[in-house]
């Protein structure tokens, strides 16, 4: 099925591990989305992508870092995980054409820091 | 600025009751205006969205009314289902923009 595939679905991991997510989507789509989702505040913007090599930072950006490995693939590597990064990781993408303009989201990650 | 709005927070219907749900903005540069559900453990999904030189759309069971002057703009669904409980979040971006600010989020839960 087309669309954006994240992994994994489950993550726990204990304070100061390190651990990427993966997302790829497949729908020829230039720009991909890492946002965090937690209660009450929404959907932050981490790190996007505009187009295959670049990346820029969202609102939220710090201890993080994205991989724009190729069109299809957006990483987020969290590198020394803290209990505040405890959070719903939903990767994206967007269709940039202007008049219909709107994403793609995968199933989610939930992470857990303990 | 760049904030969007959202309320209220949860919201409780009868089975064919019309829910509203509103959001206010600043930012007069912002040009266009999406819905989106989230169901329990999936991603949220485009539902409709609007531009600022229409005042309402309309897509099946959803409708969304815009008010440009009050910068406000709220989602209706008419004759509501227990099938559309789920989250609802408000967003907006700005011209040739590709990341949208998002609203906190509605949670609305339709009884049978």
């Amino acid at each position: 099925n087309a669309g954006v595939t994240q992994t994994p679905k489950f993550q726990v991991l204990k304070t100061g591990q390190s651990m990427t997510l993966q997302c790829a989507q497949d729908m020829n789509h230039n720009s991909m989305y890492w946002y965090r989702q937690d209660p009450g505040m929404g959907l932050r913007l981490i790190y996007y992508s505009a187009s295959e090599g670049t990346t820029d930072k969202g609102e939220v950006p710090n201890g993080y870092n994205v991989s724009r490995l190729n069109k299809r693939e957006f990483s987020l590597r969290l590198e020394s995980a803290a209990p505040s990064q405890t959070s719903v990781y939903f990767c994206a993408s967007s269709d940039d054409r202007g008049p219909s303009r709107g994403y793609t989201f995968g199933s989610g990650t939930r992470l857990t820091v303990v | 600025q760049q904030q969007v709005k959202q309320s209220p927070q949860s919201l409780i219907v009868q089975k064919g009751g019309i829910p509203i749900i509103n959001c206010a903005y600043e930012n007069t540069a912002f040009d266009y205006f999406p819905w989106y559900q989230q169901f329990p453990g999936k991603g949220p999904a485009l539902l409709i969205a609007i531009r600022p030189d229409v005042s309402e759309k309309k897509e099946g069971r959803f409708t969304i009314s815009f008010n440009k002057s009050a910068k406000q703009f709220s989602l209706h669904i008419m004759d509501s289902q227990p099938g559309d409980s789920a989250t609802y979040f408000c967003a907006a971006t700005l011209p040739y923009g590709q990341n949208f600010v998002f609203g906190p989020g509605t949670r609305l839960s339709v009884l049978p």
